[in-house]
C-alpha cells in the first residue's frame, strides 16, 4: 500500500531564506507527483507536476525534484518571503495512470517571518 | 471559466439529517473525485468518477453517496449526517489520464454535524 510522508510537520524560517520540503513514498512506481499548496481555510491550489519521466520542475522561486528509485522528493523554495506562508502538500497518484484519486502526504506548514 | 465550484461553503446539520454538497467543474474534465480532511488524518478520498454514469469507491466511502449523470456536475449526498463526518470536504477534477495533467480543487465545503 501506497504511503506518503512528509518531513518536517511544521517549519519556521526568517525571510529571505532558501528552504527544503521533504517529501518521501513507498511505492516507487509512481505515474507522478504533484506538490500542492494550502492556505488556511482555503482550496489546494496545484504548484507543480513531476511526471514519471521527469527529474525536476521549475515554476519561479520554486524547484521540484523527483528520485524515484530512493522514493523521494523535495520542493526547494529559493528567497523565501511571508507570502510563501501556507501548508504544502505532496501527493502521488493510486494505482496506474492519472484518475484524480490521489494519496496526500500530510503536509508541512511554513511560516516565513519577516 | 470558474473552474471547480463548491456549494456550500458553510453548513451545520443535526445528526440523523441528510444534505448534498455540490460540486461543479466547466473544464469539461473527465475524472473528479470528494476529499475530507481531517486534523491529523490529512486528505482522503471518499468517492471519484472517471466519467459521466462511472463512479467508484475511494478510501472512506460509508456513509456517503454519489452520482454522476453529467461530465459537468458530482455530488457528494450523506445520507444520516454523524459527527464523525464533521469535515472540510474538497471536490477535485482533472482532464484524462495524461500524466502530465493537473488536478484543480474547490475551495472546500466546512461541514459540521452537531
Amino acid at each position: 500500500k501506497q504511503e506518503v510522508t512528509q518531513i518536517p510537520a511544521a517549519l519556521s524560517v526568517p525571510e529571505g531564506e532558501n528552504l527544503v520540503l521533504n517529501c518521501s513514498f513507498t511505492d516507487s512506481a509512481i505515474y507522478n507527483l504533484q506538490w500542492f499548496r494550502q492556505d488556511p481555510g482555503k482550496g489546494l491550489t496545484s504548484l507543480l507536476l513531476i511526471q514519471s519521466s521527469q527529474r525536476e520542475q521549475t515554476s519561479g522561486r520554486l524547484n521540484a525534484s523527483l528520485d524515484k528509485s530512493s522514493g523521494r522528493s523535495t520542493l526547494y523554495i529559493a528567497a523565501s518571503q511571508p507570502g510563501d506562508s501556507a501548508t504544502y502538500l505532496c501527493a502521488v497518484p493510486h494505482g496506474s495512470g492519472n484518475t484524480g484519486k490521489l494519496i496526500f502526504g500530510q503536509g508541512t506548514t511554513l511560516q516565513v517571518k519577516p | 471559466n470558474a473552474g471547480v465550484t463548491q456549494t456550500p461553503k458553510f453548513q451545520v446539520l443535526k445528526t440523523g439529517q441528510s444534505m448534498t454538497l455540490q460540486c461543479a467543474q466547466d473544464m469539461n474534465h473527465e475524472y473528479m473525485s470528494w476529499y475530507r480532511q481531517d486534523p491529523g488524518m490529512g486528505l482522503r478520498l471518499i468517492h471519484y468518477s472517471v466519467g459521466a454514469g462511472i463512479t467508484d469507491q475511494g478510501e472512506v466511502p460509508n456513509g456517503y453517496n454519489v452520482s454522476r449523470s453529467t461530465t459537468e456536475d458530482f455530488p457528494l449526498r450523506l445520507l444520516s449526517a454523524a459527527p464523525s463526518q464533521t469535515s472540510v470536504y474538497f471536490c477535485a477534477s482533472s482532464a484524462d489520464r495524461g500524466s502530465g495533467n493537473t488536478i484543480y480543487f474547490g475551495e472546500g465545503s466546512w461541514l459540521t454535524v452537531v
